[in-house]
């Protein structure tokens, strides 16, 4: 089984609307860590945001916030305001077992292509 | 000053030829990792290191093996390369997670885009 899905291959959006990118995972580890990442052409990646499984509150950081709902183990990225830089790819990544460990592994999903329209 | 650079940045090879990728930073970071990127799959995970001599097995680590001799240095070799090794490779490092669980994130290199003809 996938430990993260990411359902939509390509995502649309007008320039200056709001997007959300869909991101569910399954662990069993009561302790782990959700990213998202962004891709653009020129092939960087680029960390966006960061949520604890155990954060109450959740994650934002300027124009991006992450809907992390524990109970239905998913992890939306939404970005506000989308500008035309923000087309690109966006990955969610988890880490599990952030409680102690002898790796810190990230595991992706496929990823979803974000095209910003003017 | 990038913390963590990739060489080379591309290459091309032929098959059955032996390739090493290499990464070097200068954060001191414990972990590292590597991973190649393909369309459709995301980023892998091929092998990681925990430290100096101490590597272990990603999700697709069959043709690759990997070294740490240094803090500093995470080679990555493809003993007999075959096309299906075309891709792209990133490495990473991260430090660890804190008692919190927090962590500054994980920092990825350029990326090697490694073809085999």
């Amino acid at each position: 089984a996938q430990k993260i899905t990411q359902t939509q291959p390509g995502m649309f959006v007008q320039e200056k609307e709001a997007v959300t990118l869909d991101c569910t995972y399954d662990t069993s580890d009561p302790s782990y860590g959700l990213f998202w990442y962004k891709q653009p052409s020129s092939g960087e990646m680029i960390f966006l945001i960061y949520q604890g499984s155990y954060d109450q509150q959740n994650a934002t950081e300027g124009r991006y916030s992450l809907n992390f709902q524990k109970a239905r183990k998913s992890a939306n990225l939404v970005i506000s305001a989308s500008q035309l830089g923000d087309s690109a790819m966006y990955f969610c990544a988890m880490r599990e077992g952030t409680s102690g460990g002898s790796n810190y592994k990230l595991t992706f999903g496929k990823g979803t292509l974000l095209t910003v329209n003017p | 000053d990038a913390g963590i650079t990739q060489s080379p940045r591309h290459k091309v090879t032929e098959t059955g030829t032996p390739v090493t990728l290499r990464c070097h930073q200068t954060e001191n970071h414990r972990y590292m990792y590597w991973y190649r990127q393909d369309p459709g799959h995301g980023l892998r995970l091929i092998h990681y290191s925990y430290g100096v001599k101490d590597t272990d097995k990603g999700e697709v680590s069959d043709g690759y093996s990997v070294s740490r001799s240094k803090t500093e240095d995470f080679l990555l070799t493809l003993e007999s390369a075959t096309s299906s090794q075309t891709s792209v490779y990133f490495c990473a490092i991260s430090e660890s997670a804190g008692v919190a669980g927090r962590i500054h994130g994980y920092t990825f290199g350029s990326g090697t885009r490694l073809t085999v003809v």
